[in-house]
Formats: C-alpha cells, structure tokens, sequence
C-alpha cells in the first residue's frame, strides 16, 4: 500500500485566482493521478502524470487550465487556474501500485476547493 | 475500458449481510476486478480485488463467476460505519499501468 498526503485539506478562493495542490507520497511510484469529483457524483480523472514526462489530459482537461507537475517520484502538484465557481469540487491525487496481481490505486485525502 | 454498471443505492438493517452485484460484459482478459469504498469528505479506499472465482479478505469477499461479465461484492453483517458508497472499476492488468473509469457507484445506507 501507499500512503498519500494532499495540502492545503481544504481552501476557499476568490474567482480569477489560482490554486495549487500538492500530493505527496511515502514511496516512490511511477504513475500518479489527479481526479475531480463534484459534489455528489462520481470521481472524473484529469490527468495521469508520469515522471519525467508530460501529463496526459483526459478529454474536457487543458494543461491551460489544470497545469501539473511531478518533479519526482514521490510528489506531484495540481493547478487550478483562473478558477470560477464551477471548479468548486474535492480535487484527489492517486497512485497506482502493484498489490498482489493486479494494479490498485491509493487515493490521498481530496483538497475541498470553493470557490466565490 | 470495460465500463461497469451497478445499483445505484441499496438499503441494509445492521446485521444483515450486503451483495453488491456489478455488471461488466466488455471486461477484458488481462482486466482485473477491484471495489473500492468511499466515506463522505474522504478518498476511496481499497477493499478487494480477484480475477476469477472468490477472493475473501478480512472486509468482505469478491464473487466472480466463471464468464466474469459481472462480480459481487459481499458485506457480511454491515454495520452503521459500512455506509458509504462502494464503486466496482475493471482494469489494471498486472504488469501495465492502466487507467480506470469509475462508475456512478452504489450508496449503501445501514439502517440501525
């Protein structure tokens, strides 16, 4: 397993700023995620971050908009940028290892974005 | 990506025992079948994962039958705390990391 730490928990920002997550993680991994859930629904992936290389968005998600980095293998950063009240959501990081057989995903905490 | 389809919510006394069916007829062969359970303000949590036939750990126990067009995930004797929302995601072979869609997920409600 794989123990996942995300900062700031929570945060209430203003509209036309922007945020960045961090997610970090006590070993070293090769595929990290980044996912949105709004209220109420289901988690919706963003991107997938691959050390040293560029992220891959998922269709709807703009490196303008979501830029991320992962510098190394333990950590990972999300931006929300130019935020508007529609980004308001519980943004997760997670991490993909290998347990067992088959591939298992370990989620941080989530970050909780309002945004006015 | 295989998608999944389940209940979207189920209600269940404290006590009783909880199966939680999810379809998944695209699965492919390297696919792998995990549950995940997710309490409110939180991030999903790993519960269990098979290929084929029943896997138990000390949470629950996996059910897949020998077509491995659907699963399901049993709850014996939930508790108020088992309230949560439990997602069934097909994928991840092992030895290739791959992405996984989560479904809508299905809400159990434990009433006291």
């Amino acid at each position: 397993s794989a123990v996942i730490s995300q900062k700031p928990s929570r945060d209430i920002c203003q509209r036309g700023t922007s945020l960045t997550i961090q997610c970090q993680v006590d070993s070293q991994v090769t595929m990290m995620f980044w996912y949105r859930q709004q209220p109420g629904q289901s988690l919706t992936l963003i991107a997938t971050a691959n050390q040293g290389s560029e992220a891959t968005y998922e269709s709807g998600f703009v490196i303008d908009k979501f830029p991320i980095s992962r510098p190394n293998l333990t950590f990972s950063t999300l931006t929300v940028s130019n935020m508007s009240p529609e980004d308001s959501s519980i943004y997760l990081c997670s991490v993909q290892t290998l347990a067992g057989e088959g591939d298992t995903q370990y989620f941080g905490p989530g970050t909780r974005l309002t945004v006015l | 990506l295989a998608k999944t389809t389940q209940p979207i919510s189920m209600d269940s006394y404290e006590g009783q025992e909880v199966n939680i069916t999810c379809s998944h007829n695209n699965i492919a062969t390297n696919d792998y079948i995990t549950w995940y359970q997710q309490f409110p303000s939180q991030g999903p949590r790993f519960i269990i994962q098979g290929y084929k036939t029943k896997v138990t750990n000390e949470v629950a126990s996996l059910f897949i039958p020998a077509d491995r067009k659907s699963s399901t995930l049993s709850l014996p004797r939930v508790s108020l705390s088992d309230t949560a929302v439990y997602y069934c995601l097909v994928g991840g072979s092992s030895g290739g990391y791959q992405k996984v869609t989560f479904g809508t997920g299905t809400k159990l409600q434990v009433i006291p």
